[in-house]
């Protein structure tokens, strides 16, 4: 059964430019959660999504940040116009569907860095 | 009140010795209290987890140990190995699945061999 996956691992944008992350959660796992990692820090909730929804956007940026968990496919972390400050590690967490308990497995992370 | 403070910030321990971390939670609504060890370079993995009305949950020689009253909660590892240099991190949450978790700002562990 695989683990949480995320793509790219590493990822490298100059200021203006986008950054797409993906997150394939664990199967069966209907609930994804966002995390941002600045360095030397814990880490700090961003969006929780289950398909086609967005749940809880309480510690997303209000402008240039937005997430999607499509029908299909993986879920989308979208930066738009990154500046440096964006930079940080960005990990997706999957949990079971409602009637599971709250055990969120983590992905290995995208590292952004912004030029 | 969301917040959750962990301390100290590194930790140096002699393999055999006992490392302890301690956090502290102000929602009295948190029902859901797990860590996580993060190696460099990876994601965190969920290490073991309490819920608030046991004092105590031990698996293998990590053992959470909580005060409900003193609003904390700690971590320790017993017989510490150099494989358990590592980050760890407390969170606290809400058991029902699909509820956001707030983390600790992480302890850095390292065992000397």
């Amino acid at each position: 059964n695989a683990g949480v996956m995320q793509n790219p691992r590493h990822l490298v944008r100059r200021r203006g430019q986008e950054a797409r992350l993906r997150c394939s959660p664990m199967k069966g796992h209907s609930h994804v959660y966002w995390y941002r990692q600045l360095p030397e820090e814990g880490l700090k909730f961003m969006v929780y999504l289950q398909k086609e929804n967005i749940i809880d956007e309480s510690g997303m940026p209000k402008e240039r940040f937005s997430a999607e968990f499509p029908k299909e496919g993986p879920s989308i972390l979208r930066i738009q116009q990154v500046v440096r400050g964006d930079s940080a590690a960005y990990f997706c967490a999957s949990s079971p569907g409602s009637l599971g308990k709250n055990e969120q497995f983590f992905g290995p992370g995208t590292r952004l860095t912004v030029l | 009140q969301q917040q959750v403070k962990q301390s100290p910030q590194s930790l140096i321990v002699q393999k055999g010795g006992i490392s302890i971390i301690n956090c502290a939670y102000e929602n009295t609504a948190f029902d859901y209290f797990p860590w996580y060890q993060q190696f460099p370079g990876k994601g965190p993995a969920l290490l073991i987890a309490i819920r608030p009305d046991v004092s105590e949950k031990k698996e293998g020689r990590f053992t959470i140990s909580f005060n409900k009253s003193a609003k904390q909660f700690s971590l320790h590892i017993m017989d510490s190995q150099p494989g358990d240099s590592a980050t760890y991190f407390c969170a606290a949450g809400f058991k029902a699945a699909g509820n956001k978790l707030t983390f600790g700002g992480g302890t850095r562990v390292l065992v000397k061999p």
